[in-house]
């Protein structure tokens, strides 16, 4: 079966515009993660949704956002970009009930120049 | 909380033997490890459940102790495919948070 898709993998941004990232899990997952990934910070959980519902969410500033659809796909939208948020961004996937593990996406690498 | 890894960093030679421990501050529900190699995302190794069930993969195992709120991955006979950085996560209220993880060298 597909994996999880995440668009685009690769972004380029200018300091204090938005960016929008996608996350498609695979057919059947009701919950998405999402997560952002840096050498010095490793992986920090963001949001996580289930169902349109956003369940959890974590100490991230509030241009930090996401949505979750009714076919799953997710999207996290960042706003008034900074330098600071050139990161990994990975979505993970996962049954209703997460006792097979997360699916990770391959990525989005965001640089704001 | 972020749980907590030891060792930060191990090298070994093809074949030896490694552990890979994690710990937490908080009781936990579960503990999952994640393999993840340079530039690529984390892959999904193995659950261990409260009440020791495991899941996951045939040739890496792992214990679970609940009291103490550790888990520990044990790596045997390390092949080259092994190299790459390890995870732990703990899971609570739908939130799988990661340790900092360890960097895994096994050199032939």
């Amino acid at each position: 079966k597909a994996g999880v898709t995440q668009t685009p993998r690769y972004l380029i941004k200018t300091r204090g515009q938005q960016v929008t990232l996608s996350c498609s899990p695979i057919s059947g997952h009701r919950s998405v993660s999402w997560y952002q990934q840096t050498p010095g910070q490793g992986l920090q959980f963001l949001f996580e949704y289930f169902s349109e519902t956003q369940r959890n969410k974590g100490n991230f500033p509030g241009r930090f956002s996401g949505r979750q659809f009714s076919n799953s796909r997710s999207e996290m939208n960042v706003s008034t970009l900074e330098l600071g948020d050139s990161a990994l961004y990975l979505c993970a996937s996962s049954s209703s009930t997460v006792t097979y593990g997360y699916t990770f996406g391959s990525g989005t690498r965001l640089t704001v120049v | 909380q972020q749980p907590v890894q030891s060792p930060q960093a191990v090298i070994l030679r093809e074949g030896e033997d490694a552990v890979i421990n994690c710990s937490s501050s908080k009781a936990l529900y579960s503990v999952h490890w994640y393999r993840q190699k340079h530039g690529e995302a984390p892959v999904f190794l193995m659950i261990l459940l409260k009440g020791g069930e495991q899941k996951g993969h045939e040739k890496i195992s792992a214990s679970f102790n609940e009291k103490k709120q550790q888990s520990s991955l044990y790596l045997t006979a390390s092949q080259l495919s092994y190299s790459g950085t390890y995870f732990c996560g703990t899971e609570s209220a739908s939130r799988l948070t990661f340790g900092e993880g360890t960097q895994l060298t096994v050199n032939p």
